[in-house]
């Protein structure tokens, strides 16, 4: 019974590619939210989606793109993929005015070459 | 600019010994976590301490927030190696404008050898 779930956990793909990152949780949590651990592991905060509705977006390049079917599903597109965008991607949700907590998907490590 | 700064970035001790991370900001918030990262796993979270001064004890781990709700330490007694592992403070605002937006330490990483 994964909490939070994402797919795919390895990505490889060339420069210039689109791919979709998708996220998936059963806590029944309201707000959703992706986060990017770069090579240092530092985990900064791209997108947060609540019950559907973009609330933050921490000026992430246009070519990210969220989409929140639903409350229990957030989907991450990126288009023409480049170098830098190599990273782990989490999936994460949480009831933020409850503490905050989070739960954290297993992550996608993406390796664009 | 990183608002949460934690030390030390790297700690490796024999197992037996005890450690203490730091996670301190100059901002306030209204709750801190304490989350653990091993390889290839999202983070998991340990404890959320929302009260100034207030200590949480889970097992040989133990938790501080400072009084000003500003800082936090981690203290681990006679460490294990599956004590091992990449320690994350993460702050959070819990307001409608934040929507409970976590800000990460860069990390601790742990590493007990037996």
């Amino acid at each position: 019974d994964t909490a939070v779930s994402q797919t795919p956990k390895y990505l490889v793909t060339q420069m210039g590619n689109d791919k979709s990152i998708k996220c998936e949780q059963n806590l029944g949590h309201d707000t959703m939210y992706w986060y990017k651990q770069d090579s240092k592991k530092f985990l900064k905060i791209m997108f947060s989606y609540n019950n559907k509705e973009l609330i933050i977006n921490e000026t992430v390049p246009n070519r990210f793109s969220p989409k929140s079917p639903d409350k229990a599903h957030l989907n991450l597109h990126i288009n023409s993929l480049e170098l830098g965008d190599s990273a782990v991607y989490f999936c994460a949700s949480s009831q933020p005015l409850r503490r905050a907590e989070a739960f954290f998907g297993q992550g996608t490590r993406l390796t664009v070459v | 600019t990183q608002l949460l700064e934690q030390s030390p970035q790297f700690l490796s001790i024999q197992e037996g010994e005890n450690l203490t991370v730091y996670c301190n900001s100059s901002s306030v918030f209204s709750s801190l976590q304490w989350y653990r990262q091993e390889p290839g796993e999202g983070p998991v979270l340990l404890v959320t301490v929302v009260t100034g001064g207030e200590v949480k004890k889970l097992k040989r781990l133990t938790f501080q927030f400072g009084d000003a709700r500003k800082d936090s330490s981690l203290h681990i007694t006679a460490a294990q190696p599956g004590d091992t592992g990449l320690y994350l403070c993460a702050g959070a605002q819990v307001t409608t404008d934040s929507w409970g937006k976590l800000q990460f330490g860069a990390g601790t990483q742990v590493v007990v050898t037996p």
